[in-house]
Formats: C-alpha cells, structure tokens, sequence
C-alpha cells in the first residue's frame, strides 16, 4: 500500500459524458501527479499540482481539467468522453514538486468509455 | 523532446535465469532514471533510481541498473529471478525542463516468469 488513494477504481460510462476522478495523496505530500495508461501510448503524464497550483502540463487534452484543493486531495475531470479515453489513469504524489522526491503511485481507476 | 525506449515488449523466463531489460533515452544532459515496477493488479512501486555517483545502482528484491552514459542507456539486471518477479518493468525519466519531477516513461517491458 503506496499511501495514495484513488477513487473509484473501475467507472462504466457512456461516450459524451463527464466524469471525475479523485486521488489523495499521502499525508504529508504537496504534490500531486496524474499519469494516463492506455494500451497504445504507454504511462503518459497529464498534469502537475503542488500546494494548490498547477505546475507543469503534459499530454492533457483541454477536454479534461484538474485541481488540487486545499487539504490536497486533487480531481482529475474528463469531459465530452470519447471511446479513446478508455484507460487506467494513476494519481502519484510526492513531498516536493522537485524530481529528487520519489513518487508513489496509487492503484488507478480503469476508466471504460462505451 | 525526451523520451524514454524499451527494447523488448514481452520477455519470457525460467526461473534462476537472468534478466538484463533495456532502456535507452534521448536526452544528451544530467539525466535522472528510475526503473518502476507494477505486479498484477497492483500499482507502480519504484524498484532504483539514478541521480549521480556510481552508475551501478542496486535496489529491492536483487535489481540493480547500469548508467552507461555513452550509450544513453539504463538497463535493469537480476542475476536470478524468480516466479515473483513476473510483472511489468518501466524505465523513466525525469522531465529536465525546470525543476518539476514529473515522469517519462517508456512503454514498459512484460516479464514472464516459468516455474
């Protein structure tokens, strides 16, 4: 057990819907970290939060969005669904947002989109 | 761009073979590496990492990575493995682009390990 936390693990929906995923990261962590993981693109970073702000974006489609609030608990929410979204999507959190602080991922929510 | 290559998709072993995973990346500068590992239905745990120093890196369970900077490489190595070691092995990178850590990965290696 990593520390994170991630809700829900699995979640069923429809094309052209939203949805939202949490993650908590461990207790004492500021930073938070969501990674995509589908068959054909591999571990793909998302976004960076720390201490409530953005830090850094990666391959974050504008149909999705992400905050960090303030008791750290951040959500990852993906809009306007699309068959493609299809993948297990990780939350990892680390004490600092400097890469010398290891992350620890959390289990995922497989994300299914029909 | 940095980016992160696994040469082998899918390894099959018999156990007490050895294991030796590549990975290579693109970035010319300081690097830092990790190797990860997730274990079915589990999450990413981190098995070594590089920063600086020794470039022979040991970590859990018997895992250790060579940094070889001329070659741009990082690979995995366990001189015996076990039926527990069956799990999926990703090679990172840490994002060089300003001091966030945010991960590179590679598409990640399946082991297979026989009884």
């Amino acid at each position: 057990d990593s520390g994170v936390t991630q809700t829900p693990k699995h979640l069923i929906t429809a094309t052209g819907q939203r949805v939202t995923l949490r993650c908590s990261p461990r207790s004492g962590d500021l930073s938070v970290y969501w990674y995509q993981q589908s068959l054909d693109q591999g571990l793909q970073f998302l976004i960076q939060y720390y201490n409530g702000e953005e830090r850094a974006k990666g391959n974050i489609l504008e149909r999705f969005s992400a905050q960090q609030f303030p008791d750290l608990h951040s959500e990852l929410n993906l809009s306007s669904l699309e068959l493609g979204d299809s993948a297990l999507y990780f939350c990892a959190s680390s004490l600092r947002d400097s890469k010398v602080y290891e992350q620890f991922f959390g289990p995922g929510t497989r994300l299914t989109v029909l | 761009a940095q980016s992160v290559s696994q040469h082998n998709h899918h390894v099959i072993l018999s156990e007490a073979a050895s294991l030796e995973l590549g990975c290579n990346y693109s970035y010319g500068g300081t690097v830092n590496l990790f190797w990860y590992v997730q274990y079915p239905g589990q999450h990413l745990q981190l098995l070594l990492k590089y920063f600086s120093g020794d470039p022979l890196v040991k970590g859990i369970k018997g895992f250790e990575a060579e940094f070889i900077k001329s070659k741009f490489s990082f690979n995995l190595r366990k001189p015996s493995v076990q039926w527990s070691d069956t799990a999926e092995y990703f090679c990172a990178v840490a994002n060089y682009g300003g001091s966030q850590g945010n991960l590179i990965f590679g598409k990640g290696t399946k082991l297979s390990v026989k009884p």
